[in-house]
């Protein structure tokens, strides 16, 4: 069974504290690797795909990167409307029609 | 290009009593879902779709039915609620990424 794990569950950072959010996963054969943002009241928000091992992708203040083992979500210089529910979720090639989730990591970046 | 579009946004509920819930998507993908969400649970799925005219369950489909009749659309269906049913229902769609749509808030007393 897949399954996902996400730490921590709350991070609070100072305006420009730069920091990482961990996803650590077990699945049976990565087909995918994905990271949203969730706001509150919201629907979660597409951010990043990541398929194998040292693959990375950035966005702004954002950047992910991928292990054999775990993704982490590194935040870089982070401004208060960077705060929301970060989400991680996997895909694996037994069964590639649907995703595990993580709970989340709920960061709050005060001014 | 409305994304996926849910309806209704909010809805109150008695124990027993049914509704359906109305998954929209636009962009012609195949694969659809429908989750919930829980306070510090995360997003749990209820049941997929890999195609017009198939569905599948996922990690919590127990009291929900679905159907995937147009390909454009998912519903959900609720036959006889419980309070344990209320809940955050998000559907979503899938192509390369995925899209969610804004959330349905369930509440049944």
């Amino acid at each position: 069974e897949d399954q996902v794990t996400q730490s921590p569950e709350a991070l609070r950072l100072q305006e420009g504290e730069s920091s990482s959010l961990n996803c650590s996963y077990t699945v049976s054969g990565l087909r995918g690797l994905f990271w949203y943002r969730q706001d509150p009241g919201k629907g979660p928000e597409f951010l990043f795909t990541l398929y194998s091992a040292g693959e990375e992708k950035e966005k702004e203040r954002l950047k992910a990167t991928l292990t054999k083992k775990e993704s982490f979500l590194h935040i870089t210089a982070p401004k208060p409307e960077d705060s929301a529910t970060y989400l991680c979720a996997v895909q694996s090639n037994t069964n590639a029609g649907k995703s595990t989730f993580g709970d989340g990591t709920t960061l709050t970046v005060k001014p | 290009n409305a994304g996926v579009t849910q309806t209704p946004k909010f809805r109150v509920l008695k124990t027993g009593q049914s509704m359906t819930l109305l998954c929209a998507q636009d962009m012609n993908h195949e694969y659809m879902y429908w989750y919930r969400q829980d306070p510090g649970m995360g997003l749990r799925l209820i049941h997929y779709s890999v195609g017009e005219g198939t569905t599948a369950k996922g990690e919590v489909p127990d009291g929900y039915n679905v159907s995937r009749l147009k390909k454009q659309n998912f519903l959900l269906g609720l036959e006889s609620a419980a309070p344990s049913q209320t809940s955050v229902y998000f559907c979503a769609s899938r192509g390369p990424e995925q899209y969610f749509g804004p959330g349905t808030r369930l509440t049944v007393t």
